[in-house]
């Protein structure tokens, strides 16, 4: 139990486009949703908290309007960035927490290509 | 606020070795203590979580913690590496109240040689 699915898996795209990166719960409903940003050979850093049927709340520094966050229903939430630029290429992680929990339940990743 | 400390970023052992893997919190509060494993380009794995109770925690691979509050520690251990321990570790903390964020450590990676 307590699957957490990203799709894609990887995505290559050109400087100026958008791409939306999928979260989803898969065997339970999720409330919130946290977002991360993943450099190589460095940890996880918290972009957003995302909950169902309201606005994202951003960490420090992360722009708002350029890492788009919508969490529509309880079992997915996406991530949009838009205008991609090459400095915007890493790894990005999701992770999902039920109702009422304290744990989180990570997906398995999306690595994005600007090129 | 929380923050977590992970002591080397790099830990090399031989196969069959001990491995010691060091985790330091701060915390104001009753913390909860994850450590998670991950393998390249996958996500995070649960290793094994403290919440309360007994603060010697067995998790999955063969994996233990102890949280030792006095010491503000969660340090991970292994009696006998293995090849495949071979990945990034990262210890993180949360507690009640933050909507279970995490704080995450800087990471060790762990080297297994022959």
């Amino acid at each position: 139990g307590a699957v957490v699915s990203q799709h894609p898996s990887w995505v290559i795209c050109k400087s100026g486009t958008s791409v939306k990166i999928e979260c989803r719960s898969l065997d339970f409903q999720a409330t919130t949703m946290f977002w991360y940003r993943q450099f190589p050979k460095q940890s996880l850093m918290l972009m957003a908290t995302s909950n169902e049927g309201s606005k994202a709340t951003y960490e420090q520094g992360v722009e708002k309007d350029k890492f788009l966050i919508n969490h529509a229903s309880l079992t997915l939430s996406t991530l949009t960035v838009t205008s991609a630029h090459p400095e915007d290429s890493s790894f990005y992680i999701c992770s999902a927490v039920p109702p009422a929990h304290y744990e989180q339940y990570f997906g398995p990743g999306t690595r994005l290509t600007v090129t | 606020a929380q923050s977590v400390t992970q002591l080397g970023s790099h830990v090399s052992v031989s196969e069959g070795a001990l491995v010691l893997l060091r985790c330091n919190y701060s915390s104001s509060v009753p913390p909860y203590l994850f450590w998670y494993v991950q393998y390249p380009n996958q996500g995070l794995q649960l290793l094994l979580k403290y919440t309360t109770g007994a603060t010697l925690v067995k998790g999955i691979n063969g994996f233990e913690a102890e949280f030792k509050k006095s010491e503000t520690s969660f340090h991970l251990t292994k009696p006998s590496a293995h090849m495949s321990d071979a990945a990034e570790y990262f210890c993180a903390v949360t507690y009640t109240g933050t909507a279970s964020k995490l704080t995450f450590g800087t990471g060790t990676r762990l080297q297994v040689t022959l």
